[in-house]
C-alpha cells in the first residue's frame, strides 16, 4: 500500500536559515504529492503539490520537487521567518483519499 | 470566499454524552471527509463521502457515525464520547477523487470530553 514516510521534528532554525524537510514515499502508479501546513490551532492548508515526476512545486518562498528515482519530496525554504513556525505534512494522493506523514514540526526563533 | 466551515470550533461534553459536530462548504466539492487529529499525530480519515455514497474506514469506531443530508453540509455524529475520543476533528473537502485532488479543510473542531 501507500506510505509517507516524513523527517521527525521538531526543526528548530534561527530566522533566515536554510529549511529542509525530509519526505520520502512508497506508492503504486503515479500519484500526485503535496505539502499540507498546519498553523496552530487551525487546520491544513495547502502549500504546494506536483503532479508529476521532475514536476517542482513552489508558494511562499518553499520548493519541492517530485523525485521519482529517489522517491522523494523534500520541502526546501532558503531563508525561513518566524512566521512560518507550523506543522508540515507531506501527502501522497491516492485513488480516493490521501495518504498522510506524521508530520513535521518548524520552530524559527528571531 | 469559497470555504470550508466547521461549527463549532471547541465543543465540551461529558463522558457518554452524544454530540455533533458540523461542516458546511461553498465550494461546491463532490467529496467531503471527516478526520481525528490527536495531538503530534497525522490526521486520521474516519469515512468520506462521495456525493451519497458512504464510505466508512475498516477501523473507524462504530461510535462514529456520518450524515450528508445535501452536497453542502455533513455531520458528525459521536453517540458515546469517551475520554480518547477527545481531539481536533477535521473536516475537508475535495472537487473529486483521484490521485491529483487537493484537498480543503476547515478549521476543525476541538473536542473536550469530561
Amino acid at each position: 500500500g501507500n506510505s509517507v514516510t516524513q523527517m521527525e521534528g521538531p526543526v528548530t532554525l534561527s530566522e533566515e536559515a536554510f529549511l529542509t524537510i525530509n519526505c520520502t514515499y512508497t506508492a503504486t502508479g503515479y500519484p500526485s504529492l503535496f505539502w499540507y501546513v498546519q498553523y496552530p490551532g487551525e487546520g491544513l492548508q495547502l502549500l504546494l503539490k506536483a503532479t508529476k515526476a521532475d514536476d517542482k512545486g513552489s508558494n511562499k518562498g518553499f520548493e519541492a520537487t517530485y523525485r521519482k528515482e529517489t522517491t522523494s519530496f523534500h520541502l526546501e525554504k532558503g531563508s525561513v521567518q518566524v512566521s512560518d513556525s507550523a506543522v508540515y505534512f507531506c501527502a501522497l494522493g491516492g485513488s480516493y483519499i490521501p495518504t498522510f506523514g506524521r508530520g513535521t514540526s518548524l520552530i524559527v526563533h528571531p | 470566499d469559497a470555504m470550508v466551515i466547521q461549527n463549532p470550533r471547541y465543543q465540551v461534553t461529558q463522558f457518554g454524552k452524544p454530540v455533533t459536530l458540523s461542516c458546511s462548504q461553498t465550494l461546491n466539492h463532490n467529496v467531503m471527509y471527516w478526520y481525528q487529529q490527536k495531538s503530534s499525530q497525522a490526521p486520521k480519515l474516519l469515512f468520506h463521502y462521495y456525493d451519497k455514497d458512504f464510505n466508512n474506514e475498516a477501523d473507524t469506531p462504530d461510535n462514529f457515525q456520518s450524515r450528508r443530508p445535501n452536497t453542502s453540509f455533513c455531520f458528525l455524529d459521536i453517540r458515546s464520547p469517551g475520554l480518547g475520543d477527545a481531539a481536533m476533528y477535521l473536516c475537508a473537502t475535495s472537487r473529486d477523487a483521484g490521485v491529483r485532488e487537493t484537498q480543503y479543510f476547515g478549521p476543525g473542531t476541538r473536542l473536550l470530553v469530561l
